[in-house]
C-alpha cells in the first residue's frame, strides 16, 4: 500500500495563480482531511470530508475549495493564490473517524506564493 | 473550544538523556490524544496514542499517560538517541470538525552525540 500520496511535492506560484494540490489514499479511508503547516503554528485544519459526498469547513477556509472526487481523492484548490497561502500542506485520512482512529498522513506539498 | 499548549523548543540534549517533552490540553467532553513525530522533510507518523483517562500510550521507547486530573499527555523516554532528533507534535481529537486533529505547536529535538 502506497498509503497517503500528494502531489505536487514543491510548487512556487505567482500572486494570483491558481492551483489544485491532489491527495488520494489506498486504504478505502471514509474520511479525509486538509492542513497548512506553518512555523510556530503547528498544523491547522482547512477543510475535511468526513465521507464521500461531503465536505466541511475546518478552522482556516478561506481561500481554499476542497472537492471529494471519489472515496480515493480529496483535492484542494488555491483559486487566487496570496503570499500569505505559503506553507506546507498536508493531507491526511482516518477509516471511519470516530476518537479513536488513527489519522495517516501524506508527505506534504511545499507552497510557496511569490 | 479545544485547544493543546506544548513547551516550546527547541530542546537539546545528550545522547542517553532523558526526555520530557509537556503537553496539557483544554477540551470538552472526553478527547482522544497523541504524539505525533516528524522527521526532516516528511510527513507526520503517530507516534503513540491513549483514547481514555489513565490509558498510557507507548512506542519505540517512547511514553506518555492521559492524566485527566492535570489535563496532561507529557512524553518521555528514558534514553534517547541520535535518530529521535525530530518535531513532536501533541494532538487531542474530539467529535468537532469531523474528528479533525487539533495540534499544538511542535517541539523540536535534537540530540547530540
Amino acid at each position: 500500500n502506497a498509503g497517503v500520496t500528494q502531489t505536487p511535492k514543491f510548487q512556487v506560484l505567482k500572486t494570483g495563480q491558481s492551483m489544485t494540490l491532489q491527495c488520494a489514499q489506498d486504504m478505502n479511508h471514509n474520511s479525509m482531511y486538509w492542513y497548512r503547516q506553518d512555523p510556530g503554528m503547528g498544523l491547522r485544519l482547512i477543510y475535511y470530508s468526513a465521507s464521500e459526498g461531503t465536505t466541511d469547513k475546518g478552522e482556516v477556509p478561506n481561500g481554499y475549495n476542497v472537492s471529494r472526487l471519489n472515496k480515493r481523492e480529496f483535492s484542494l484548490r488555491l483559486e487566487s493564490a496570496a503570499p500569505s497561502q505559503t506553507s506546507v500542506y498536508f493531507c491526511a485520512s482516518t477509516r471511519q473517524g470516530g476518537y479513536t482512529d488513527t489519522q495517516y498522513f501524506g508527505p506534504g506539498t511545499r507552497l510557496t506564493v511569490l | 473550544g479545544n485547544s493543546v499548549t506544548q513547551m516550546e523548543g527547541p530542546v537539546t540534549l545528550s545522547e542517553e538523556a532523558f526526555l520530557t517533552i509537556n503537553c496539557t490540553y483544554t477540551a470538552t467532553g472526553y478527547p482522544s490524544l497523541f504524539w505525533y513525530v516528524q522527521y526532516p522533510g516528511e510527513g507526520l507518523q503517530l507516534l503513540l496514542k491513549a483514547t481514555k483517562a489513565d490509558d498510557k500510550g507507548s512506542n519505540k521507547g517512547f511514553e506518555a499517560t492521559y492524566r485527566k486530573e492535570t489535563t496532561s499527555f507529557h512524553l518521555e523516554k528514558g534514553s534517547v538517541q541520535v535518530s529521535d532528533s525530530a518535531v513532536y507534535f501533541c494532538a487531542l481529537k474530539s467529535s468537532n470538525s469531523g474528528y479533525a486533529l487539533n495540534f499544538g505547536k511542535g517541539t523540536s529535538l535534537l540530540v547530540t552525540p
